[in-house]
């Protein structure tokens, strides 16, 4: 079971770089997320998606930019790269059907450092 | 909006200690509160949920209490060991089905 795959798991990236996360997840769960944590910090939302077409933006969106053209796959884009969006980013997915709220299943996250 | 406040660390212990973890939350209606778990090196794993009021979520010898009249759902375990060393994250979800998490905890064991 490979539940919620991220890649890469590091990538050093110069100001300005472009740069995409890939996710995929084999659950068939219907909704999608990234989150950022930065060092000592609490996750924070930057985007999400509740089906395939369909994506939202969370608390810090700024810098980011997502698709979702797939139920499996939720990359996550960089234009722009700035030392702000160093980080270590998760992935994660969950199935969520009316007022049920399924667990969240994470990746083992990717660590970006912008130099 | 939502939002979820946890005593800071790090918390150390010694093996066999008893744990408490702060938790409180600012929220309206009627949230769904879990507590997640991260090793180093590791994504968040859920640990235990509790999803209405007076509700007891378990696992792994830890719990935790949804107590409504006091909005806290406060991380308990009776005897650490050095394998429980990791961050331990409060989170709530509400109507939006988003996860709002707290800050984090980090619990470190000593031998």
């Amino acid at each position: 079971n490979a539940g919620v795959t991220q890649t890469p798991k590091f990538r050093i990236l110069k100001i300005g770089q472009s740069m995409t996360l890939q996710c995929a997840q084999d659950m068939n769960h219907n909704y999608m997320y990234w989150y950022r944590q930065d060092p000592g910090m609490g996750l924070k939302l930057i985007y999400y998606s509740v089906g395939a077409g369909i994506t939202d933006k969370g608390e810090v969106p700024n810098g980011y930019n997502v698709s979702r053209s797939t139920t499996e796959d939720f990359p996550l884009r960089l234009e722009l790269a700035a030392p702000s969006q160093t980080s270590v980013y998760f992935c994660a997915s969950s199935y969520v059907q009316g007022a049920v709220f399924g667990e969240l299943f994470f990746g083992e996250g990717s660590r970006l450092t912008v130099l | 909006g939502d939002s979820v406040t946890q005593m800071e660390g790090p918390v150390t212990l010694s093996e066999e200690a008893f744990l408490t973890i702060n938790c409180t939350y600012t929220a309206t209606g009627y949230p769904s509160l879990f507590w997640y778990v991260q090793y180093p090196g590791e994504g968040l794993q859920l640990l235990l949920k509790a999803t209405k009021a007076d509700d007891k979520g378990s696992n792994k010898g830890f719990e935790a209490t949804y107590r409504k009249e006091t909005t806290s759902f406060h991380l308990e375990k009776g005897s650490v060991q050095v394998s429980d060393s990791a961050v331990y994250f409060c989170a709530l979800i509400n109507a939006g089905n988003m996860l709002t998490f707290g800050g984090g905890t980090r619990l470190m064991v000593k031998p």
